[in-house]
């Protein structure tokens, strides 16, 4: 099984910060890697998959990049409605899939 | 615009058997493009997957779950469905279904089971 870790678990920042969140693989899922988002009481929400690609909809200060194991989520400037869980999700071995921990994003 | 329901008691004994259903409206659950699949989140805590169908009825499982999940198709009402048996107090969560092909771009609001007495 393919596992997946993200550091840190949480982080805190401010308004306008650039934040980076990562996300590795056990083993190597080419770009197979999703982020998404979830606030309190709601279903995830898919901002990016195969790595890098942007979900429609998404505001495009949300970014991600990396291929192998190594995979990272950027937001260039972080907004008052970014305040979040964020996971990574490989689909490499779709249609089984595995989750990262998740990174809590909180404010400063 | 496709849209994802589920549905099921909110309170299953221990030991006993959590069924929940999964309605698709907007799109039809026979797409060739995407499988459907079944997500859980523990108060608390992260996101698992727990299994996935293709319309056809070919089945995936998590190794963690396998010998206690069952998920359908039921390709005429336009729903999949989940059994989970032999529950205990750490099967309580919300459950999701979601559809995906790799991403999964659509989510349903999620339904919360609570395993008690």
């Amino acid at each position: 099984d393919i596992q997946m870790t993200q550091s840190p678990s949480s982080l805190s920042a401010s308004v306008g910060d650039r934040v980076t969140i990562t996300c590795r693989a056990s083993q190597s899922i080419s770009s197979y890697l999703n982020w998404y988002q979830q606030k309190p009481g709601k279903a995830p929400k898919l901002l990016i998959y195969a790595a890098s690609s942007l979900q429609s909809g998404v505001p495009s200060r949300f970014s991600g990049s990396g291929s192998g194991t190594d995979f990272t989520l950027t937001i260039s400037s972080l907004q008052p409605e970014d305040f979040a869980t964020y996971y990574c999700q490989q689909s490499y071995s779709t249609p089984r899939s595995t989750f990262g921990p998740g990174t809590k994003v909180d404010i400063k | 615009q496709l849209q994802l329901q589920e549905s099921g008691p909110g309170l299953v004994k221990p030991s006993e058997t959590l069924s929940l259903t999964c309605t698709v409206s907007g799109g039809s659950i026979s797409s060739s493009s995407y499988y459907w699949g079944w997500i859980r989140q523990p108060p608390g805590k992260g996101l698992e997957w727990i299994g996935s169908i293709y319309y056809s009825g070919s089945t995936y499982y998590n190794p963690s779950l396998k010998s206690r999940v069952t998920i359908s198709v039921d390709t005429s009402k336009n729903q999949f469905s989940l059994k989970l048996s032999s529950v205990t107090a750490a099967d309580t969560a919300v459950y999701y279904c979601a559809r995906f092909s790799g991403g999964m771009d659509v989510w349903g609001q999620g339904t919360t089971v609570t395993v008690s007495s």
